[in-house]
């Protein structure tokens, strides 16, 4: 089952920032989130990840709120090519391997 | 880098015949992945290998589903006699997974396969 909950859609207007918010009440200390998405006909592509810091890559900025029960993927300057479904994933440990935990994702629609 | 390699990118079969996948990871990636993933939904794991050696497998959806990775590199994903509600995206990941500098334990996919059973 998802560890995670996203809004099932967003609008952004193309140049603004898109921020994307997730849900992980349940997240234990030593789980990571993820972020990824995916483009229509297209394999899943890493954005981002962190545990408790906030993050930043060329790609996105990554706030993970002190409590860790919810996170926000913010995408500066949104373009049309970035419309996509946004997964935010919870990496579980199990054994000796790291699970990651996919819900159904956030379809992001840029517009012009 | 030429990134994860998946082939065939579409299948269509008919409903009883077996289907091999094959996937080719960034080359110096440790770890392999299969996943799938229906309309509308997130990829669901089904199996990974540590190199050669396949370290779960339990999340396979039945006996109709094997996987190997005979040499550490390519890995090919079976399905025999295949269903309708085998239609679906097979998607394969891989990483690098350890304690060297290198390693990240990202995963990276590639466009997946996708598979409609008549």
């Amino acid at each position: 089952d998802a560890k995670t909950t996203q809004p099932t859609s967003m609008d952004c207007a193309e140049g603004r920032a898109a921020n994307l918010p997730c849900n992980h009440s349940t997240i234990s200390g030593n789980e990571y989130v993820y972020w990824y998405r995916q483009i229509h006909s297209q394999g899943p592509q890493y954005i981002i990840h962190g545990l408790k810091n906030n993050e930043t890559n060329e790609m996105a900025s990554l706030i993970i709120t002190e409590d860790r029960k919810s996170s926000t993927l913010i995408l500066p300057h949104a373009t049309l090519r970035d419309t996509a479904v946004y997964y935010c994933i919870v990496r579980v440990a199990t054994g000796s391997n790291y699970q990651l935990i996919w819900g159904a994702g956030t379809k992001l629609i840029i517009k012009p | 880098d030429t990134g994860v390699s998946q082939n065939p990118r579409h299948k269509i079969t008919k409903r009883g015949q077996n289907v091999t996948f094959r996937c080719d990871p960034i080359s110096e990636h440790n770890r392999l992945y299969w996943y799938r993933q229906t309309l509308g939904q997130g990829p669901e794991f089904l199996t990974y290998f540590q190199n050669e050696a396949q370290l779960e497998k339990s999340r396979l959806l039945s006996d109709r589903f094997s996987a190997e990775r005979p040499k550490g590199s390519f890995s090919t994903l079976e399905i025999q006699r295949t269903e309708q509600g085998d239609s679906a995206m097979y998607l394969c990941a891989s990483s690098l997974v350890g304690t060297g500098r290198l390693a990240k334990n990202i995963q990276y996919f590639g466009a997946g396969t996708r598979l409609s059973v008549l």
